[in-house]
């Protein structure tokens, strides 16, 4: 297993358009969880999947925000109609069971800069 | 707003100096963990910590939680330029982490 895998690494986007970013957690967990960190602060919390399921959304996810995880393996994070403050590092997670023991193994990121 | 006050924000020491950092909450947390995280890469776990008064030793770090579970204090020993890094605490808020802003702390040669 080669840890936890996001693309693109890089985003670039005008304001107005729709993106995409992927996440391929560790195999073995059964967490996913979404973080966005803009500079100077540490990793807000996003959104929150165990297996399938979508557990807990943070207020920060406005409706323009959407994540799933069809089939419990691999997530996507879309935001439609980006803006300005849209920019920052969208991170990914994962864990099993025993993650408050054990910790998250984090993605190294997708960098979105809107335009 | 961060659950999770962590100072100080920025920290430039010389190698070879000792260094402490703080994490702080009002809150109570069932577990506490700290993590590093180098530019443009994502942060990785350096301890979990979770019986008030608890301490850890990694090599020339030392983590403690607080006993009332509410803070940690991160101690680094001859601190080395490899050390230089953002040092985030997080605590466990049901069954998510809540991040704290960082300690950025540089460590020239």
């Amino acid at each position: 297993d080669t840890g936890v895998s996001q693309n693109p690494r890089h985003k670039i986007t005008k304001r107005g358009q729709n993106v995409t970013f992927r996440c391929d957690p560790i195999s073995e967990h059964n967490r996913l969880y979404w973080y966005r960190q803009t500079l100077g602060q540490g990793p807000e919390f996003l959104t929150y999947f165990q297996n399938e399921a979508q557990l807990e959304k943070s207020r920060l996810l406005s409706d323009r925000f959407s994540a799933e995880r069809p089939k419990g393996s691999f997530s996507t994070l879309e935001i439609q109609r980006t803006e300005q403050g849209d920019s920052a590092m969208y991170l990914c997670a994962s864990s099993g069971w025993d993650s408050l023991l054990y910790g998250y193994t984090f993605g190294s990121g997708t960098r979105l800069t809107v335009v | 707003t961060q659950l999770l006050e962590q100072s100080p924000q920025f920290l430039s020491i010389q190698e070879g100096e000792n260094l402490t950092v703080y994490c702080n909450s009002s809150s109570v947390f069932s577990s506490l963990q700290w993590y590093r995280q180098e530019p443009g890469e994502g942060p990785v776990l350096l301890v979990t910590v979770v019986t008030g008064g608890e301490v850890k030793k990694l090599k020339r770090l030392t983590f403690q939680f607080g006993d009332a579970r509410k803070d940690s204090s991160l101690h680094i020993t001859a601190a080395q330029p490899g050390d230089t890094g953002l040092y985030l605490c997080a605590g466990a808020d049901n069954n998510d982490m809540r991040f704290g802003a960082g300690t950025r702390l540089t460590v020239k040669p």
